[in-house]
């Protein structure tokens, strides 16, 4: 079983609601990381942080926001979303922000916007 | 061009049947590479690392070819549970790090 969790499994909300996706990583790990994957598409990398700082934002739109209070957790706010950000929302971490090292994933958040 | 191009697939085979993946990058900076296997609806899972002597996991075989920029993932006695999307990745580290996943390539045994 993965050592990242994420919370919520699914999601629907409308373009006006503001809501925060959770991932958690039991691993030790220094570096976390957001994916967008959408129908179809292969995965976008969206924020990475190591170490709690954020070290990249692959141009994600503001109503996209990331928070990491530690190591260990990160989040997702989200708000006046499109219905074209609907898409598998997939967490993931990784022991520092290093080529050397492979990246493990949570279950991912489905996000539907109506 | 994309950075990591992946056959776009999908490859229908029979189980038993030996089958080939593979993955150009473009960046010469790469520095490791990995294989990762996404089934449907659930989140990517490492299958293995690809080490520039070759690496084997069992059924899996991983090659790395620096010189031609190419990646490529042998499955042999394909079985049915094989069935799944196969996603090439890239890492490096010069000019900050970057990761740097295919788009995949489907995979589908049948009985």
């Amino acid at each position: 079983e993965t050592g990242v969790t994420q919370t919520p499994r699914h999601l629907v909300m409308g373009m006006t609601n503001k809501k925060s996706l959770k991932c958690e990583q039991h691993l030790g790990h220094n570096a976390m990381y957001w994916y967008k994957q959408s129908a179809k598409k292969p995965l976008e990398l969206m924020f990475v942080y190591n170490f709690k700082e954020q070290t990249e934002n692959n141009s994600v739109p503001s109503r996209f926001s990331p928070e990491c209070p530690n190591s260990s957790h990160l989040f997702l706010h989200l708000h006046t979303l499109q219905p074209e950000d609907s898409a598998l929302y997939l967490c993931a971490s990784s022991p520092i922000t290093s080529a050397t090292y492979e990246q493990y994933f949570g279950p991912g958040t489905r996000l539907t916007v109506t | 061009r994309k950075e990591v191009e992946q056959d776009p697939g999908p490859f229908n085979v029979p189980e038993g049947a030996t089958v080939a993946f593979n993955c150009t990058y473009s960046n010469s900076a790469s520095q490791s590479f990995f294989w990762y296997r996404q089934d449907c609806r659930k989140e990517p899972k490492l299958l293995m690392s690809v080490y520039s002597s070759g690496n084997e996991d069992g059924r899996f075989t991983a090659q790395l070819n620096r010189a031609s920029q190419y990646i490529s993932l042998l499955i042999r006695d394909s079985k049915l549970s094989d069935s799944a999307t196969y996603l090439c990745v890239v890492n490096r580290n010069t000019g900050g790090f970057k990761t740097i996943f295919g788009a995949g390539t489907r995979l589908f045994v049948k009985a």
